[in-house]
Parts: structure tokens; sequence; C-alpha cells
């Protein structure tokens, strides 16, 4: 297993302004990966992060929007850009293990005002 | 793209009695995972179906992956209150070097005591 944090854990923001959000993991993973959920709604993915290479976005996301960083085995940001209300959501990162089992992190609370 | 529908949306159960969410996918999976989302908490990982007609048990949850390796199951035995939660079925395309999971709706359970 992995145990993951985030920070921060909630925030409420302005429009036009950014969010840096950061997950730790205390394993070094190959593949983090970053989610959206709205609350009641299922997940969906906004980018893989490979240590070493580009993120890679699925259709609907852009860097520009959702510019991440993977510095390190055992670290990542996910910033949300120029945010608008429509960006209030959960952002969750997440970890494969070897076993290809998939962990996540609690969460950050973003409502954005 | 992959989509994976997940039925029912909402279950509301008496204790004790039992309880399926079924998921089908419109594609060949090379695995499915299932998750548990407690309300206001993360989802966190059950188990990983590989085998074509798998079948795995944990304690009273009994989870199935079908013989085309486009369907599951996730069966609840004599639910308990402890068992509320929404359960998520997320599926990994078969291809070479794919590790994104396509996550159904999920199923939100009640149990009334």
């Amino acid at each position: 297993s992995a145990v993951i944090s985030q920070k921060p854990s909630r925030d409420i923001c302005q429009r036009g302004t950014s969010l840096t959000i950061q997950c730790q993991v205390d394993s070094q993973v190959t593949m983090m990966f970053w989610y959206r959920q709205q609350p009641g709604q299922s997940l969906t993915l906004i980018a893989t992060a490979n240590q070493g290479s580009e993120a890679t976005y699925e259709s609907g996301f852009v860097i520009d929007k959702f510019p991440i960083s993977r510095p390190n085995l055992t670290f990542s940001t996910l910033t949300v850009s120029n945010m608008s209300p429509e960006d209030s959501s959960i952002y969750l990162c997440s970890v494969w293990t070897d076993l290809y089992e998939q962990y996540f992190g609690p969460g950050t609370r973003l409502t954005v005002t | 793209g992959q989509q994976v529908m997940q039925i029912p949306q909402y279950q509301h159960v008496q204790e004790g009695e039992d309880f399926t969410t079924y998921c089908n996918s419109s594609t060949t999976l090379s695995n499915i995972q299932w998750y548990k989302q407690r309300p206001g908490g993360h989802p966190v990982f059950l188990i990983q179906l590989v085998k074509s007609g798998e079948v795995k048990k944990q304690k009273r949850l009994t989870f199935q992956f079908g013989e085309a390796k486009k369907n599951s199951s996730l069966h609840i035995t004599a639910t308990q209150t402890t068992d509320v939660g929404t359960y998520f079925c997320a599926g990994k395309q078969s291809g070479a070097g794919s590790y994104q999971l396509t996550f159904g709706k999920g199923t939100k359970l009640s149990v009334i005591p």
C-alpha cells in the first residue's frame, strides 16, 4: 500500500487566482495521477504525472490550466490556474503500486468564489 | 472511448439484507478494480480482478469478473451500517502501456438500521 498526504485539505479562492496542490507519498512510485471529483459524482482523470517527463493530459484538460510538476518519485504538484467557479471540486492525487493497485490521497476541496 | 456503466445509482437496504452493484464496459478490460468511498472520504481500494471468470471474496464481499472481461459485480451479504458509502468500479482498458482507469458513476449504498 501507499500513504499519501495532500496540502491544502481545503481552500476557498477568488476567481482569477491560482492554487497549487501538493501531493506527498511515503514511498517511491513511478505513476502518479491527478483526479477531479465533483461532490456526489464519479472521478475524472486530469493527467498522469511521471517523474522526468511531461505530464500526459486527458481530453478536456490542458497544461496551461492545470500545470503539473513531478520533481521526484515521492512528490507532485497540481496548479489550478486562473480559477473560475466551475473549478470548484475535490482534487485527488493517486499512485499505482507495483501490484497495479491504486491508492488515493485524502483530497483537496476547492471552492472558487 | 471506453465507457463503464454502473447500476444501480442508488440502493437503500435494510440492515441484514444483501446488496449487489453491477458494472458493464463497452470494451474488453484487462482488469477491473473496486473502490469504496465513505461520505466525506476518499476512494479506498478494495480489490483488483484480472482473470476471466475470477471470483474473489473478502469476508462478506464477493467480487466477480465476467468471462468476457466486460462486466463485474460486487455483492455484499447481510449488509451492516458500516457498509454505507459509494462503491465505484474502475476498468483498465486492454492495451500495452495504458494506465488509465475509467470509473463508473458509482452506487451509493444506504443501510437502514
